[in-house]
C-alpha cells in the first residue's frame, strides 16, 4: 500500500493560491492518486483526481510529475470556507480495495 | 447529484449494547465501505465489500464488527456489544463499478455519530 505524507497543517489568506503536495514515493503503477476534502462532522468529499501530468477541475488543479513520487493539490483564489482538511489517498478502489486516509493536511484561510 | 444517504445520523447507546448503522449506497455502485473516524483524529478504513462479501478489512475490524447488505439498497454495520472507545463518526462510501483505464472515486456519506456510554 502507498504511504502518502503530507503537512500537518497550512495557513493562507483569501484570494490567495494553496498549493498542497503530498509525497508518494511507492506508489504503484496502477495506482491513482484523489484528494478529498473533509469539513468538521461531515464526510469525505472528493475534490479531484488524477494519474499522470495535470488535471484541472471547476474547483482545483492537481499536478503530477512525471516519477509520480508526489502530487500538488492547487486551489485558485480560496476563500474562508476552504478552510479544512485535505486528504490525499493513492490506490485503486477496485484494484485495492483498502483505501486508507492519512492525517492529512488542515488547512485554514485568513481573513 | 446521487449521494450516500446515513441512518441514524446520531445514536447514543449504552455500553455492551448492539448497534446497527445504516446506509444507502449510490445505486449503481458496487463497491461499499465503511470507515470510521474518532474525535479530532483521522479517518481509518474499516472495510470493504464487494459481490456479497468483504474484499478487505483493517485490524479494527475485528469480531465485534459485521456488515451485511440484506436487500438490493441498504448496507449495514452491525457492531456488537458495544465499547466505550467505538464512540466515533462512521461513514459509509461507496464506488462505481470497475472501469478499464481509469480510477474510481469514493464517495461518502455524511456520517452516523455514534456516542457509547
Amino acid at each position: 500500500l502507498a504511504k502518502t505524507t503530507q503537512p500537518i497543517s497550512m495557513d493562507s489568506y483569501e484570494g490567495q493560491e494553496v498549493n498542497i503536495t503530498c509525497s508518494h514515493n511507492n506508489i504503484a503503477t496502477n495506482d491513482y492518486i484523489t484528494w478529498y476534502q473533509q469539513f468538521p462532522s461531515q464526510g469525505p468529499r472528493f475534490i479531484i483526481q488524477g494519474y499522470k501530468t495535470k488535471v484541472t477541475n471547476e474547483v482545483a488543479s492537481l499536478f503530477i510529475p512525471a516519477d509520480r513520487k508526489s502530487s500538488t493539490l492547487s486551489l485558485p483564489r480560496v476563500s474562508l470556507s476552504d478552510t479544512a482538511v485535505y486528504y490525499c489517498l493513492v490506490g485503486v478502489p477496485y484494484n485495492n480495495n483498502d483505501m486508507r486516509f492519512g492525517a492529512g493536511t488542515r488547512l485554514t484561510v485568513k481573513p | 447529484e446521487p449521494e450516500v444517504t446515513q441512518t441514524p445520523s446520531h445514536q447514543v447507546t449504552q455500553m455492551g449494547q448492539e448497534v446497527i448503522l445504516r446506509c444507502v449506497p449510490i445505486s449503481n455502485h458496487l463497491y461499499f465501505y465503511w470507515y470510521r473516524q474518532i474525535l479530532g483524529q483521522k479517518v481509518e478504513f474499516l472495510v470493504s465489500f464487494y459481490n456479497n462479501e468483504i474484499s478487505e478489512k483493517s485490524e479494527i475490524f475485528d469480531d465485534q464488527f459485521s456488515v451485511e447488505r440484506p436487500d438490493g439498497s441498504n448496507f449495514t454495520l452491525k457492531i456488537r456489544s458495544t465499547k466505550l472507545e467505538d464512540s466515533a463518526m462512521y461513514f459509509c462510501a461507496s464506488s462505481e463499478p470497475r472501469v478499464a483505464r481509469s480510477g474510481n472515486t469514493i464517495y461518502f456519506g455524511e456520517g452516523s455519530w455514534l456516542t457509547v456510554v
